[in-house]
């Protein structure tokens, strides 16, 4: 079945420490990918997308991803995280028009940094 | 101010009723989806529409109605025989099949 993989449920990070959060999907034709942070009590909010082109990706508040094909991975990573990054991530895939752009997320990770 | 609406933020319901959760949203997009989101499982897709008045299952459908009568709103229609009604339910629209979706603040649902 088509899925995809978040390495980590729960994370806890210290401020200004490097956060790397894994996704693999298991699809093999091309792919839409996503990852989307939820905060506390707030919407579901786009992170960065990757459709095409260069594989690292720059995303809002300092996020970058990369998309490595070979491996079905699109990990997440910031430098230095703070506290205001605590939150629920979720990396999603799409795979276009052809299957009604459905995205499939991860179970998502939920990372708590702590001052 | 553009953006996607839901109503109501939470809802109470009696086992056995069904309860309409709205979507609306002034972005001029043409695909509109709903989700429902448990802890630990991620976001599922329920049903999901292209274009007005066409609308295609999603993977957890059983249980659930839509409709998409106009562009900018895509009602969901919880029935009794959905076995698992009480969840967080959320609506997204996207400008075109396949690009990104924008989300709405969710509905909280609680059947007892």
């Amino acid at each position: 079945a088509q899925s995809v993989s978040q390495h980590n449920h729960h994370v806890i990070l210290s401020e200004a420490a490097s956060l790397e959060l894994g996704c693999n999907y298991s699809y093999g034709g091309t792919v839409n990918l996503f990852w989307y942070v939820q905060y506390p009590g707030q919407h579901l909010q786009l992170l960065l997308k990757y459709f095409s082109g260069d594989p690292l990706v720059k995303g809002i508040k300092g996020f970058e991803a990369e998309f490595i094909k070979s491996k079905f991975s699109f990990n997440l990573r910031k430098p230095s995280v703070q506290w205001s990054d605590t939150a629920e991530y979720f990396c999603a895939v799409n795979r276009g028009y052809n299957q009604g752009g459905k995205l499939i997320f991860g179970q998502g990770t939920e990372l708590s940094v702590k001052p | 101010d553009g953006g996607i609406t839901q109503s109501p933020k939470y809802l109470f319901r009696k086992e056995g009723q069904n309860v309409t959760l709205s979507c609306e949203q002034n972005l001029n997009h043409d695909a509109m989806y709903w989700y429902r989101q448990d802890p630990g499982q991620g976001l599922r897709l329920i049903y999901y529409s292209q274009i007005v008045n066409d609308f295609q299952k999603g993977d957890i459908a059983e249980g659930y109605s839509v409709s998409r009568e106009k562009k900018e709103s895509f009602p969901l229609t919880v029935t009794s025989a959905q076995k698992n009604p009480t969840a967080f339910y959320l609506c997204a629209s996207s400008p075109r099949t396949g690009s990104e979706q924008y989300f709405g603040p969710g509905t909280r649902l609680t059947v007892t």
